[in-house]
């Protein structure tokens, strides 16, 4: 089966640095992505890693090591419209994306 | 470029009605996805077609949900009959291809079963 761990919940001061972990277990896996979901919207694509390595976009900056089965999501100058939940998702060889269970981020003044 | 569309955005219903979602994808995206998102929980996978056949559909409760993509466009998903655990956001979402790495999801509906 897949499984995917992730912490529920992560606060942060706006304008600092936060990381989020995901780390993941599953057969024929094929890459990482991240989605962003504010309250009551749509889950929104950030990025997706299938090699290993960091891949960076604007603030945002996501990381894979598929030997350890593990991946982050970094954003950096944290701003308040941040708050929101962070999934990370596995793609396998059958094209479903499983995601976890996210990770509410609360960004404070 | 418009976004996926669903309707309705919110529906009410009483435990063993049935219930029917729609999903126009973004133009031009030949793979479409059903979701159902439970308060709390990740988004997870219902269904997933390429053009208008069934790639993944395991994780379907086929005794009483079911969906089609007449047309390789439009979706539409139905629960018949309802039951309260049904209750759930139910989200559509589209890719170019059948890769996937990057889904662009509708509103959704809210489905709340009484």
């Amino acid at each position: 089966g897949q499984s995917l761990e992730q912490p529920s919940e992560v606060t942060a001061v706006e304008g600092a640095i936060v990381q989020i972990n995901c780390t993941y277990q599953t057969s024929g896996f094929y890459g990482l992505s991240w989605y962003q979901q504010h309250d009551g919207g749509a889950p929104t694509f950030l990025s997706y890693n299938g090699l290993d390595g960091l891949e960076e976009t604007g603030r945002f900056s996501s990381f894979l090591s598929r030997s350890d089965s593990y991946g982050y999501l970094l954003l950096q100058e944290l701003q308040m419209k941040d708050s929101a939940s962070y999934f990370c998702a596995v793609r396998n060889s059958g094209y479903a994306l499983n995601f976890g269970k996210g990770t509410s981020l609360l960004v404070t003044p | 470029e418009a976004g996926v569309a669903q309707s309705p955005r919110y529906k009410i219903i009483e435990k063993r009605q049935s219930v029917a979602f729609w999903c126009n994808p973004i133009s031009g995206h030949a793979t479409l996805y059903w979701y159902q998102q439970i308060l709390g929980q990740g988004p997870k996978l219902l269904i997933q077609f390429q053009n208008n056949g069934v790639v993944d559909d395991s994780q379907l409760p086929k005794d009483r949900f079911s969906a089609e993509r007449l047309k390789g466009v439009d979706s539409t998903l139905k629960i018949q009959p309802a039951k309260l655990e049904d209750s759930a956001v139910y989200l559509c979402a589209s890719s170019l291809d059948r890769s996937g790495n990057e889904q662009f999801f509708g509103p959704g509906t809210r489905l709340t079963v009484l």
